[in-house]
């Protein structure tokens, strides 16, 4: 079975602290793909980055950057210097390569609330 | 762009009612889906479809069904709406690419009264 831990429900931070959602997931293949989409008050998901499982270096976009270890079965992001544009839910998502059609499995969601 | 689009944003029906809830992708995509996102639940697939005509059961299909008659257009049926159908209902559609992200449209907030 395939499942998408998102352990945080809500997180709070000031405007410019760094802070890091975590996901954690299960899968028995050994090719999968996950996923961060984000998730803002007007509701459309918008997609944020993807990764393959055989591709562990850690990627950097701006402010957002993405810690994927095979290891510990986790896949996080960091902000940096959060900006209040930055309060949503954030969403943590799995597929597996023999997916038929594609299908994602999400997590719960991190509502992130950014304070000014 | 790529744009899927929703029939309604917000949508308020009676228990025992039929509801038609409609997605429209412009973008030629093989692969549509239809969630259901529920607080504290993340996003739950209720059924997708791969190609015209063929669906398949997702995670929570009870109480729904699908038609997929064009490419572009993916119904969602309720066939007797109840209130434990009150949710957000989120589709989605992506190429039959292995790895292809989704795209999503806006959502239909349904309330079942």
């Amino acid at each position: 079975a395939q499942k998408v831990t998102q352990a945080q429900t809500e997180i709070s931070v000031v405007e410019k602290e760094d802070v890091t959602l975590d996901c954690v997931y299960e899968t028995r293949d050994t090719t999968y793909y996950l996923f961060w989409y984000k998730q803002p008050p007007s509701g459309e998901l918008v997609f944020l980055i993807r990764r393959n499982s055989f591709d562990e270096q850690n990627e950097i976009s701006g402010r957002y950057s993405w810690n994927f270890q095979k290891s510990t079965s986790s896949f996080n992001f960091t902000i940096t210097a959060s900006q209040v544009v930055d309060s949503a839910v954030y969403f943590c998502a799995l597929r597996g390569f023999y997916n038929q059609g594609g299908k994602l499995i999400f997590g719960q969601g991190t509502e992130l609330s950014v304070k000014p | 762009d790529v744009k899927v689009t929703q029939s309604s944003r917000y949508l308020v029906k009676r228990t025992g009612e039929k509801v038609f809830l409609e997605c429209v992708q412009d973008m030629d995509h093989e692969n549509m889906f239809w969630y259901r996102q529920d607080p504290g639940l993340g996003l739950r697939l209720i059924y997708f479809s791969y190609d015209v005509k063929m669906k398949e059961k997702g995670d929570i299909p009870e109480g729904y069904s699908v038609s997929r008659e064009k490419k572009e257009r993916f119904s969602l049926i309720l066939e007797s709406a109840s209130t434990n159908q009150t949710s957000m209902y989120l589709c989605a559609s992506r190429t039959g690419r292995p790895g292809e992200k989704l795209f999503f449209g806006s959502g239909t907030q349904l309330s079942v009264l």
